[in-house]
C-alpha cells in the first residue's frame, strides 16, 4: 500500500516552454500532497504543500507564478513549471498524506526535468 | 539556517556492521522525526519514525534513538548488508497550528552510506 506515481519520469523542454508534472496517490486518497525540489547530491528542499480543493501553500522563496500547482482531486496533483530556464533543471519529487492525522509522507518516483 | 543537522555525510561499513546515521534539530516545535531511504534516481522512501514522547523505536534491523532534550535523534542499522548502500535522510515537521495537517518536511542534507561486502 501507499503507492505514489509521478508522471513523466522524466522530460527535456526548451527555455521558454513549459511542463505539467503529475502526481498520483493509487491506492489511498491524499488530503495532502507537497513537492520537493532536490539538485544533485544534495538534499530534498520543500517548495509548496497543496491541500486537495484549496490553493496552495508555498514556502519562502518559492515564485507561486512560476511554479503552478494544483490539487484537483484527493489523488491528482499537478506541478507545472511554467517559462522554464535552465536553472529549472532539477529532479522534483511530489509525497503524498493520507487524511489530517497520520504523518506518514509517502514519496513519488521523481521527475527529472532538463531545461536546454 | 539549517533547522536539521545530520552526520557524517558519508559513511563506510563492513558488512555486518552497525551503522549510526546522527541528526540534530533546532526547532523545538517539531515533533515527528521520520527516517528515509533514497537510492540513486529514485523518491525517497520511509524507513521508520518517531514521535517525541518515545526514547527509541525498532523496526527489524532499523532502530532510532531520540534524545529529546539534547534535541537529537539517530538512525541505528544493525547487521549491514551490501544492499542497504543507499543516502539516508533525517527529516523532521511539525504540527500546522489551527487544527490544520503537518508542515511538510524538513531534510538534513543526507548520508551516503557504503557498506562493503
Amino acid at each position: 500500500g501507499a503507492v505514489v506515481s509521478q508522471h513523466p519520469s522524466w522530460v527535456i523542454c526548451k527555455s521558454g516552454t513549459s511542463v505539467k508534472i503529475e502526481c498520483r496517490s493509487l491506492d489511498f486518497q491524499a488530503t495532502t500532497m507537497f513537492w520537493y525540489r532536490q539538485f544533485p547530491k544534495q538534499s530534498l528542499m520543500l517548495m509548496a504543500t497543496s491541500n486537495e480543493g484549496s490553493k496552495a501553500t508555498y514556502e519562502q522563496g518559492v515564485e507561486k507564478d512560476k511554479f503552478l500547482i494544483n490539487h484537483a482531486s484527493l489523488t491528482l496533483s499537478t506541478l507545472t513549471v511554467t517559462s522554464a530556464h535552465p536553472e529549472d533543471s532539477s529532479f522534483y519529487i511530489c509525497s503524498a498524506r493520507e487524511g489530517r492525522v497520520t504523518r506518514e509522507q509517502y514519496f513519488g518516483p521523481g521527475t527529472r526535468l532538463t531545461v536546454t | 539556517q539549517q533547522q536539521v543537522k545530520q552526520s557524517p555525510q558519508s559513511l563506510i561499513v563492513q558488512k555486518g556492521g552497525i551503522s549510526i546515521i546522527n541528526c540534530a534539530y533546532e526547532n523545538t516545535a517539531f515533533d515527528y522525526f521520520p527516517w528515509y531511504q533514497q537510492f540513486p534516481g529514485k523518491g525517497p522512501a520511509l524507513l521508520i519514525a518517531i514521535r517525541p514522547d518515545v526514547s527509541e523505536k525498532k523496526e527489524g534491523r532499523f532502530t532510532i534513538s531520540f534524545n529529546k532534550s539534547a534535541k537529537q535523534f539517530s538512525l541505528h542499522i544493525m547487521d549491514s548488508q551490501p544492499g542497504d548502500s543507499a543516502t539516508y535522510f533525517c527529516a523532521a515537521s511539525r504540527r500546522q497550528r489551527e487544527g490544520g495537517g503537518a508542515d511538510g518536511l524538513t531534510f538534513g542534507k543526507g548520508t551516503h552510506l557504503i557498506i562493503q561486502p
